[in-house]
C-alpha cells in the first residue's frame, strides 16, 4: 500500500511569492489532515477535510493560506502572497476512521519543507 | 501556557539502557494519547496509543498516562541504535480529530 505523498520536498521562495503544496492521501481514506511545523515549534494542526468538505479549518493562521481537496482525493494548501513566518515543514496526513471513538490512526506524510527568503 | 510540554533533549544513551521519555498536559478533556517517532526526513510514524489512563506494553515499549497528574510518559527497554530518532507526544479530545503535539525529543543510542 502507498503510503502519503506529498510535493514538493523542499521549496524555497521569495517573500510574496506563491506556492502550492500537494498531498495525495492513501488510497481510500477519506480523512485528511494538515499540519504545519514552524522551526523550533510544536507540529500544530491546520485543518481537516472529510472527502472534499472542510471539517475544521480552525487552526488556518490567516486568509493567505488556501486548502482544496476537489473529488476527494489529493489536497493542495496554496500560500499567496508568502511570508518569512510562514517556513516550516508542512506535513499532511490521513486516516480512514474518523474518531470521535477510537484512534483515529493518522499516516503522516514526510513533509514539504518551505523555505520563504 | 503550552497544550503540551515536552523537553526537546537531546537524549543520549548507550545501546540496551533503558530510555523514559515524558509529556506534560494542560487540557483534562485530552482522553486520547499517542507516541509518535520521527526518524530524519521523515514524517512521524505512530508507535503506541493509549485511551484514558493506565499502560499499555508493545514489545519493548511502553506507553503510561497518569491523567490526575496530567503526566504521560514513554518507556523503550534494552535500547537499539535503530532506536535514534524523534520522539513526539501527542493528544486528543474525544470528538474532535486535531492533535496537539509536544515538541518532540531527540534521542541518539550509542553502540
Amino acid at each position: 500500500e502507498a503510503g502519503v505523498t506529498q510535493f514538493p520536498s523542499h521549496s524555497v521562495i521569495e517573500k510574496g511569492q506563491t506556492v502550492t503544496l500537494r498531498c495525495d492521501p492513501i488510497s481510500g481514506h477519506d480523512n485528511l489532515y494538515w499540519y504545519r511545523r514552524v522551526m523550533g515549534k510544536e507540529i500544530k494542526f491546520l485543518l481537516h477535510f472529510v472527502k472534499e468538505s472542510k471539517q475544521d479549518e480552525s487552526g488556518m493562521p490567516n486568509n493567505r493560506f488556501l486548502a482544496e481537496r476537489t473529488g476527494g482525493t489529493y489536497s493542495t494548501l496554496k500560500v499567496q502572497p508568502a511570508e518569512l513566518e510562514d517556513s516550516g515543514v508542512y506535513f499532511c496526513a490521513s486516516s480512514f476512521r474518523q474518531g470521535a471513538s477510537g484512534a483515529n490512526v493518522l499516516t503522516f506524510g514526510a513533509g514539504s519543507r518551505l523555505t520563504v527568503l | 501556557q503550552k497544550e503540551v510540554e515536552q523537553d526537546p533533549g537531546p537524549l543520549s544513551v548507550p545501546e540496551g539502557a533503558i530510555v523514559s521519555l515524558n509529556c506534560t498536559y494542560s487540557n483534562s478533556a485530552f482522553q486520547y494519547f499517542m507516541w509518535y517517532r520521527q526518524y530524519s526526513r521523515k514524517g512521524p510514524e505512530l508507535l503506541m496509543y493509549t485511551y484514558s489512563s493506565g499502560n499499555k506494553e508493545d514489545g519493548r515499549f511502553t506507553a503510561q498516562v497518569d491523567k490526575s497528574s496530567k503526566y504521560i510518559s514513554l518507556f523503550i527497554r534494552d535500547s537499539q541504535p535503530s532506536d535514534s530518532a524523534t520522539y513526539l507526544c501527542a493528544m486528543r479530545n474525544p470528538g474532535a480529530n486535531n492533535l496537539f503535539f509536544g515538541t518532540g525529543t531527540r534521542l541518539t543510542v550509542i553502540p
